[in-house]
């Protein structure tokens, strides 16, 4: 089955500085991954998701990429914030409705 | 109300007892997830439904019971829980094959 895994498990930054989280997946027929950024007590929240059929994908000052050669994803935050602090979780699908998530990333934004 | 909603969203039981969560989806959704989420495994998948139909059971104990009654609903049936099950219970949904959005959790305590 697949499996993903995440990196860094922490990461801190100084706000204004950019965070990059890596993860990878092993099953070559996976072909959705989305990120979700979980607040202290809060729900997971989808911030961005991307297809295997693009390689790149930006929403304001979040990126995904894809290397679907090399079955890894990033998720990029630029001019990083305070709010921005949070669990991220990486997650991999395929056809079969099964989301698997890595092991998160808890990201600290400096002030 | 908008989104997905859980019920209750704490909940302290015996090991002896038998409860029930309760997960509404507002979104016209196909699709609904049970998650488990704890320090050990940050986010299990536990149970698919997709179109009212089980396709997923992840090798999940039998003392969890989902239900789905339809598209909208879907219940998690516990009995004879163990002190490890103590955990955040998730629900989410999703169109086909499309983001997954999350309910606010159930904090179940196994005393």
């Amino acid at each position: 089955g697949e499996n993903v895994e995440q990196h860094p498990s922490t990461l801190s930054v100084q706000e204004g500085d950019s965070a990059v989280i890596k993860c990878t997946y092993s099953d070559s027929a996976s072909n959705y991954f989305p990120w979700y950024k979980q607040e202290l007590g809060k729900r997971p929240q989808l911030i961005i998701d991307i297809r295997s059929n693009v390689g790149e994908k930006k929403d304001q000052r979040i990126a995904v990429t894809l290397n679907k050669t090399a079955k890894h994803f990033s998720l990029h935050i630029t001019e990083t914030q305070p709010e921005d602090s949070a669990v991220y979780f990486c997650a991999a699908a395929d056809s079969s409705y099964k989301l698997i998530f890595g092991s998160g990333t808890r990201l600290l934004v400096r002030p | 109300e908008t989104g997905v909603t859980q019920t209750p969203r704490h909940l302290v039981m015996g090991m002896t007892n038998k409860k029930s969560l309760k997960c509404e989806q507002h979104l016209g959704h196909n699709a609904m997830y049970w998650y488990k989420q704890s320090a050990k495994k940050p986010l299990e998948l536990m149970f698919v439904y997709n179109f009212k139909e089980q396709t997923e059971n992840n090798s999940v104990p039998s003392r969890f019971s989902p239900e789905c009654p339809n598209s909208s609903h879907l219940f998690l049936h516990l009995h004879t829980l163990q002190p490890e099950d103590s955990a955040l219970y998730l629900c989410a949904s999703s169109q086909d094959l499309g983001a997954q959005y999350f309910g606010p959790g159930t904090r179940l305590t196994v005393t």
